[in-house]
């Protein structure tokens, strides 16, 4: 059972426009929501991360949005660029679990120049 | 400042046969994670350690084993590999305790082949 549902599993964009990927969570007890981007051959890095005190947090050209009661979050790329391509996971953790990271499937982003 | 180095990069082995996996994390981080990531999933969580001692396992089987040393560093061990533990082995830091939103750093990982 995917504890952390994530969609869409491949995405294609143009240059300049805006990506979005989506995940759901069924364990209300998660209270950390980071996204990671992994190119290939490298392992993830931290993007942006949030919590569910907040609706929304903004870094540079990403931003991810948080609806608590739907148990949903999204991450938007705005102005993507070529730089971009890589695959991008959404994932949750709780502090009664040690915090260990539950991931999505990931989503593969390509942008096109 | 140095990230989280894994060594080997790649490796191969046969059926049956035993790896040792390593990790030195960023300096002053205390705690070391070991995840498994098959080629199109997300990785899934092997093994937590803070201040040498066990603080998480994932729902792995025994056949996988891990240890923290003093200097913080860290070795996965993987026994009578089949062929379903072909995967990158990814190992992370951070600063804090198991309990900390501190952020997970993660090394480039070592792809493991099991023919």
């Amino acid at each position: 059972q995917q504890q952390v549902k994530q969609s869409p599993q491949s995405l294609i964009v143009q240059k300049g426009g805006i990506s979005i990927i989506n995940c759901a969570y069924e364990n209300t007890a998660f209270d950390y929501f980071p996204w990671y981007q992994q190119f290939p051959g490298k392992g993830p890095a931290l993007l942006i991360a949030i919590r569910p005190d907040v609706s929304e947090k903004k870094e540079g050209r990403f931003t991810i949005s948080f609806n608590k009661s739907a148990k949903q979050f999204s991450l938007h790329i705005m102005d993507s660029q070529p730089g971009d391509s890589a695959t991008y996971f959404c994932a949750a953790s709780e502090a009664g679990n040690n915090r260990k990271l539950i991931w999505g499937l990931g989503t593969s982003l390509a942008v096109n120049p | 400042d140095a990230g989280v180095t894994q060594s080997p990069t790649h490796l191969i082995k046969t059926r049956g046969q035993h790896v040792t996996l390593r990790c030195s994390p960023i300096s002053g981080h205390k705690s070391v994670s070991w995840y498994q990531q098959v080629l199109g999933q997300g990785p899934q969580f092997i093994f937590q350690y803070y201040e040498k001692e066990e603080r998480g396992r994932g729902n792995f089987p025994d056949r996988f084993s891990a240890r923290q040393f003093p200097n913080y560093s860290s070795e996965l061990n993987v026994n009578a590999l089949l062929l379903g533990d072909s995967a990158l082995y990814l190992c992370a830091s951070k600063t804090a305790g198991t309990g900390s939103n501190s952020p997970l750093h993660f090394g480039n990982g070592t792809r493991l082949t099991v023919t």
